[in-house]
């Protein structure tokens, strides 16, 4: 059974600094991985999503990195900004006919001014 | 870009009532939906799948005749909580695959939150 986990659960940073958000997972038998970000009693927007042959990819100040073999997976967010204060989940799938995705319990950040 | 939307974004109501939640795809076809459950600062979990004219397909531990799935058209699929009990109060999102066959991408509502009192 896939299991994703994402710690720490909460984080708070200065506005400006670099930081990286970090998920695992146990079964390396992925389709692909996405991150999302959720505003607090919001639904989900995707931010990105890496198919398993890849090894990265970058929207903005954002760039996410994913390395299969070892059950993987880095967020990256650039001089964040208030705005980015949100919860981001990270969750894989199996793809294809088993698209449905098994989702980490998601990393709160604040992101003081 | 693809536009998934829930109906209600928020609903109350009495212990024994039951409640519709609706999920449409505003501007594409969806064969499948997804049901998912999330409880405060826990993550999602996955209901059930919605196939457009057959049954929904549970997951373990989901009871079907509670939470009961329709998805009579290509656009909208429905879940209905049945005689809901307080422990059924949660945030429900919904989410449907776009994309091309095979590509794997999910849109996801903006979820409908339910409490019963």
């Amino acid at each position: 059974k896939q299991e994703v986990t994402q710690i720490p659960a909460a984080l708070s940073v200065p506005e400006g600094e670099n930081l990286v958000l970090n998920c695992s997972f146990t079964d390396s038998a992925i389709y692909n991985l996405q991150w999302f970000r959720q505003d607090p009693g919001k639904g989900l927007t995707s931010l990105l999503l890496i198919q398993s042959s890849q090894r990265e990819q970058t929207s903005g100040r954002l760039n996410a990195s994913l390395d299969k073999s070892s059950g993987r997976s880095t967020l990256y967010i650039a001089a964040s900004q208030p705005g980015d204060s949100a919860t981001y989940l990270c969750a894989v799938s199996k793809g294809g006919a088993n698209s449905k995705l098994t989702f980490g319990k998601g990393i709160t950040l604040s992101v003081r001014p | 870009g693809a536009v998934v939307s829930q109906h209600p974004s928020w609903v109350i109501c009495k212990s024994g009532t039951s409640v519709k939640i609706e999920c449409r795809s505003l501007d594409f076809q969806a064969t499948t939906m997804f049901w998912y459950r999330q409880f405060p600062k826990q993550s999602l979990m996955l209901m059930a799948t919605s196939n457009e004219g057959s049954k929904a397909t549970y997951e373990q531990g989901v009871e079907k005749d509670k939470f009961l799935i329709n998805h009579a058209s290509l656009t909208l699929s429905t879940l209905t909580v049945t005689s809901a009990h307080p422990e059924d109060s949660s945030f429900y999102i919904c989410s449907a695959l776009t994309g091309a066959s095979g590509a794997n991408v999910l849109t996801f509502g903006a979820g409908s939150r339910l409490t019963v009192l």
